[in-house]
């Protein structure tokens, strides 16, 4: 099973700076990684998949980088609707689809 | 618009077992485009993913849930459903149905709908 690591924990930042998310493989994942967007009481959303293609309606503040085992989610100019936790997942090795710990994005 | 809704009760005995039904609107499960997933979070941990099945049946599941869960499709109603015996505590978590749109050695574009969640929780 690939072991994704998600750092940090928790990330503070002001509304209209930048966020800056890491998420690590295991071992190799290619390109197989999405990012989700979490907030209690909701629905998960799709942000990335393979590693940096927005899905459909996600503003381009969001953007996704990395291959192989590093992988980063960068919030540019964060609003008021993004502070959540975030969840890196790799699709590359199953069973099973395995995901990051998260990181909770909050108010600094 | 897809849309994709949880039901089946709240709560749960020990050592019984756990049924959730996911009714999809605005798509078909018999699409060959799509994989039909559960994946769950239990209060301060993070997202487990638990299985998913195909427009034709086949499944895939967790080896760490294998022993316990079934998926199964009912096209006619557009729904599909999980199975969970012999749950315990540890089984106590927001459970959530997704679409996962894939063909597999070919493309993965993602979890791109989910439900809700339903809360269920394990205890007597």
């Amino acid at each position: 099973e690939i072991v994704m690591t998600q750092s940090p924990g928790t990330l503070s930042v002001s509304p209209g700076e930048t966020a800056t998310l890491s998420c690590r493989a295991s071992q190799s994942v290619r390109s197989n990684l999405a990012w989700y967007q979490h907030k209690p009481g909701q629905a998960p959303r799709l942000l990335i998949y393979g590693v940096s293609t927005r899905a459909t309606g996600i503003p381009a503040r969001f953007s996704g980088s990395g291959s192989g085992t590093e992988f980063t989610l960068t919030i540019n100019s964060l609003q008021s609707e993004d502070f959540a936790d975030y969840y890196c997942q790799q699709y590359y090795n199953w069973p099973p689809w395995t995901f990051g710990q998260g990181t909770k994005v909050e108010v600094k | 618009q897809a849309q994709l809704q949880e039901s089946g009760p709240g709560l749960v005995k020990p050592s019984q077992t756990l049924s959730l039904t996911c009714t999809v609107s605005g798509a078909s499960v018999s699409s060959g485009s799509y994989y039909w997933g559960w994946i769950r979070k239990p209060a301060g941990k993070g997202l487990e993913w638990i299985g998913r099945i195909s427009h034709s049946g086949s499944t895939n599941y967790n080896p760490s849930l294998r022993s316990r869960v079934t998926l199964s499709l009912d096209t006619s109603r557009d729904q599909f459903s999980l199975k969970l015996t012999s749950v315990t505590a540890a089984d106590t978590a927001v459970y959530f149905c997704a679409r996962e749109e894939a063909s597999p050695g070919l493309y993965n574009y993602g979890m791109d709908v989910w439900g809700q969640g339903i809360t269920v929780t394990v205890s007597s």
